[in-house]
């Protein structure tokens, strides 16, 4: 099956300096991958759309310039969570579609990353 | 913006009990599918429904998409321990860039 792999697994990072999340199709070329942040016991809220070759789509309320997205190849999704602060600390998710070009293919999800900024 | 309730957001029951999950939303989804996600850990795919009045069954999970795919039901006969987890509906919207929407979520424990 379809593997998507996310590293790193958990981070610790002290304020103020930046860290990269990596997001990986192991098996499929994906176009699209999505970003969630997940805090403790709630839902995936999404953060953006990555698309591969072009600029990443937020979702209101977030802000780009804080988590920049790169999707340079179609295995290869990385953000970035700049100057970071205590309150950007949480689970972090990416996922794949399943299938190229069509865009009800199901997503498969990373393992997420915990970023805990102190 | 769209949004998908999970009702009950938590539930504890005993095992061989049946429970249902509801997801509903005013909008509209191409499809909907339901997840479930385990503590630190990514969600993981258990079924997609597509058309409106669909039913899926998974061993001993029931999944139905509403007639006007507006909302969906997950229920489960007969409760195992290994069921605990947090399921996650997510609906995947009709245009713009086709991504999936999540639901508030429902935790759910099944004790021995």
């Amino acid at each position: 099956g379809a593997v998507v792999s996310q590293h790193p697994s958990w981070v610790i990072c002290k304020s103020g300096t930046s860290v990269k999340i990596e997001c990986r199709s192991l098996d499929f070329q994906a176009t699209t991958m999505f970003w969630y942040r997940q805090f403790p016991k709630q839902s995936l809220m999404l953060m953006a759309t990555s698309n591969e070759g072009s600029k990443a789509t937020y979702e209101q309320g977030v802000e780009k310039d804080k988590f920049l997205i790169n999707h340079a190849s179609l295995t290869l999704s990385t953000l970035t969570v700049t100057s970071a602060h205590p309150e950007d600390s949480s689970f972090y998710i990416c996922s794949a579609r399943g299938e190229r070009n069509r865009y009800n293919s199901p997503l498969h999800f990373g393992n997420g990353t915990r970023l805990t900024v102190t | 913006t769209q949004l998908l309730e999970q009702s009950p957001q938590f539930l504890s029951i005993q095992e061989g009990e049946n429970l249902t999950v509801y997801c509903n939303s005013s909008s509209v989804f191409s499809s909907l599918q339901w997840y479930r996600q385990e503590p630190g850990e990514g969600p993981v795919l258990l079924v997609t429904v597509v058309t409106g009045g669909e039913v899926k069954k998974l061993k001993r999970l029931t999944f139905q998409f509403g007639d006007a795919r507006k909302d969906s039901s997950l229920h489960i006969t007969a409760a195992q321990p290994g069921d605990t987890g947090l399921y996650l509906c997510a609906g995947l919207t009709t245009s713009g860039t086709y991504k999936y929407i999540f639901g508030t979520g429902t935790r759910l424990k099944v004790l021995a």
